[in-house]
């Protein structure tokens, strides 16, 4: 049984429209993540965050946005959507360093 | 930079066989080393993780890692598999501290298992 939960699960957009990409945990984890992957490709960072009003950039350089006003939500926006946004985007959380990341099932958008 | 080396692009493996899938990585300090599975369209799931201690760790679904500085690697394996086990796996190194800077996974380019009859 998932505690983090993403949606939609499948995303078909137009380009130039505005998207944001759902993601909740009930663990209560102060610590949450965005991941990025591409088709057959590894994952990377892109936003992370270490609890309420924090949020940061990851190792790879999006132009997705993120916020982080409650604890159990971490909402990643899209202002324009391009075609290049195509991707799988992947949430994950954990309570402290000395624990595994838990991941959410993703959301594959598609920019047309 | 921390790094992670999957060598292996796909594995084939038959029902029944044995399982390695090497991981390789590069981190400064101790790293906290992760191993994930992937099934099409689905999020990760957790395998196994090593922290600290033994560095034999068991793993969900029969799946084993061993942790070998000396060699910078944490190979998964497995003593036989299943026609289910044919998935995408990734192995990822995480930071050991919780300082400042991102903590996030640096993951590796993943093997694709595939499973023949």
């Amino acid at each position: 049984e998932a505690d983090i939960y993403q949606t939609p699960r499948y995303l078909v957009i137009g380009t130039g429209k505005k998207i944001t990409l759902e993601c909740s945990q009930t663990m209560g984890h102060d610590k949450m993540y965005w991941y990025q992957q591409d088709p057959g490709m590894e994952l990377h960072l892109i936003h992370y965050s270490y609890g309420v009003n924090s949020t940061e950039k990851g190792d790879l350089s999006s132009e997705s946005t993120v916020s982080r006003i409650r604890t159990e939500h971490f909402p990643l926006t899209l202002e324009s959507a391009r075609p290049s946004h195509t991707s799988q985007y992947l949430c994950a959380s954990r309570r402290d360093s000395n624990y595994g990341y838990t991941f959410g099932s993703g959301t594959r958008l598609t920019v047309v | 930079a921390q790094s992670v080396t999957q060598p292996d692009i796909h594995i084939t493996v038959s029902e029944g066989a044995s399982l390695e899938l090497r991981c390789n990585y590069s981190y400064g300090a101790t790293p906290y080393l992760f191993w994930y599975v992937q099934s099409p369209g689905q999020g990760l799931q957790l395998l196994l993780k090593y922290f600290s201690g033994d560095t034999l760790v068991q793993g969900i679904k029969g799946f084993e890692a061993e942790f070998k500085r000396s060699q910078s690697s944490f190979n998964l394996r497995k003593p036989s598999v299943h026609w289910s086990d044919a998935a995408e796996y990734f192995c990822a190194v995480g930071a050991s501290y919780s300082g400042g800077g991102a903590d996030g996974l640096t993951f590796g380019k993943g093997t694709h298992l595939i499973i023949q009859p």
